[in-house]
């Protein structure tokens, strides 16, 4: 009974690395959010996803891309790091959109140095 | 767009005392959804808020829907230690079962 599971858990990355971050439910939810949690500033909707192969971008989009190839699976890329994506993210998902409550993820703390 | 404003942010209270925290929003989506988060770990839903009017209560907390007003009220009657927490209140981006925008927190502590 996992529930979303999120990997890393921790992560410092140099300037300018890469990274994928990987969120994966085992409840057969149609939706997947991508939000980042910043100090004084609640959760931002990075990317989402309402099925299979579809993504849309949220209110903060931008250094970041995101695939959906498998329905369990929703992976946040951060294509060349900035100390501005320092941050905590949230992974949630959703067995019909928001009416129907998010299930979110333990987290993934990333420091870009 | 939608935007989300909660008062207070940063809140301190006396066990035994009771307080509300208040939820603003600006959006033609009239649901309301109110969360917790504990420190250093992820959200748990507590209340999901759906029509004009609606009252949900779980022990100590009870959160309250006017969408006429826009505003969603979570009351804390006599609070204990336990009741610690972030409360985050969120809406739907827009009308339609969209992403949920969420506020900035109301952190709470519960003193002796």
């Amino acid at each position: 009974n996992a529930g979303v599971t999120q990997t890393p858990k921790f992560r410092v990355l140099k300037t300018g690395q890469s990274m994928t971050l990987l969120c994966a439910q085992d409840m057969n939810h149609e939706y997947m959010y991508w939000y980042r949690q910043d100090p004084g500033m609640g959760l931002r909707l990075i990317h989402y996803s309402v099925g299979e192969g579809t993504t849309a971008k949220g209110e903060v989009p931008d250094g970041y891309n995101v695939s959906r190839l498998k329905k369990q699976n929703f992976l946040l890329g951060l294509e060349s790091a900035a100390p501005s994506q320092t941050s905590v993210y949230f992974c949630a998902s959703s067995y019909g959109g928001s009416f129907y409550g998010y299930t979110f993820g333990s987290g993934t703390r990333l420091t870009v140095v | 767009e939608l935007k989300v404003e909660q008062n207070p942010l940063f809140l301190s209270m006396q066990e035994g005392k009771n307080y509300t925290i208040y939820c603003n929003y600006s959006t033609t989506s009239d649901r309301l959804y109110w969360y917790r988060q504990d420190p250093g770990k992820s959200l748990e839903s507590l209340f999901v808020l759906l029509s004009n009017g609606a009252v949900k209560q779980e022990g100590r907390l009870m959160a309250s829907l006017d969408t006429k007003a826009r505003l969603s009220t979570l009351h804390i009657t006599a609070a204990v230690h336990d009741l610690s927490a972030t409360y985050f209140c969120a809406g739907e981006r827009y009308s339609g079962n969209t992403p949920l925008v969420f506020g900035k927190g109301t952190r709470l502590s519960v003193i002796a």
